[in-house]
């Protein structure tokens, strides 16, 4: 399966700033998906990560708030802006190989201070 | 009415003895059921995947899927130590591979 490295593993930020979080395969990928989980909670999806493309977002999130960059099939990056302290969570890259089902990095765990 | 609904709370069994965790889902016309377990401090890996009704076994895990009464279960036997962890139901629903997640259930099992 697809090896998947996601950066930074872990930060501590200050409120209003932003942070952009990467997720790297080491092969080409159908789909790429950034989910979010807070803390005690499930995972809920934020988007999805579209090739070339503006990413597609559920319901609740915004571009402006996470805006996603997908350049290639192997990278996207999430970021999250305007930080506050309800964005602590973990946050994590998953994805779509062919008609395998999803897999996750091992997420970024976001403390807004 | 959620999309996957995981309403147990904390299962603890002892050791040797089987897990039995239960999922319901909302959206009739999905086709794809996945079992993910997550250990504290750690991102979900996939344990199982059912497409069909019946029984799926792998190893100690046994996935059951009722598409009629929208129903997914998973046993997990002869429970070990390591098996405790939060187990995460997961539903592909709509059109665009979305997965969407129950809440969870942490298992602890008692050595």
């Amino acid at each position: 399966s697809a090896v998947i490295s996601q950066k930074p593993s872990r930060d501590i930020c200050q409120r209003g700033t932003s942070l952009t979080i990467q997720c790297q395969v080491d092969s080409q990928v159908t789909m790429m998906f950034w989910y979010r989980q807070q803390p005690g909670q499930s995972l809920t999806l934020i988007a999805t990560a579209n090739q070339g493309s503006e990413a597609t977002y559920e319901s609740g999130f915004v571009i402006d708030k996470f805006p996603i960059s997908r350049p290639n099939l192997t990278f996207s990056t999430l970021t999250v802006s305007n930080m506050s302290p309800e964005d602590s969570s973990i946050y994590l890259c998953s994805v779509l190989v062919g008609l395998q089902p999803q897999h996750f990095g091992d997420g970024t765990r976001l403390s807004i201070l | 009415q959620k999309e996957v609904e995981q309403n147990s709370g904390p299962l603890s069994v002892p050791e040797g003895a089987i897990a039995s965790l239960n999922c319901t889902y909302s959206d009739r016309v999905s086709q794809s059921f996945f079992w993910y377990r997550q250990y504290s401090g750690k991102s979900p890996e996939l344990i199982m995947s059912i497409y069909s009704n019946g029984d799926k076994e792998d190893g100690r895990f046994t996935a059951q899927l009722n598409k009629a009464s929208q129903y997914v279960s998973l046993l997990i036997r002869d429970s070990q130590p390591s098996d405790s962890a939060t187990y995460l139901c997961a539903v592909l629903t709509g059109g665009n591979n979305r997965l969407a997640f129950g809440k969870g259930n942490q298992v602890v099992v008692i050595p």
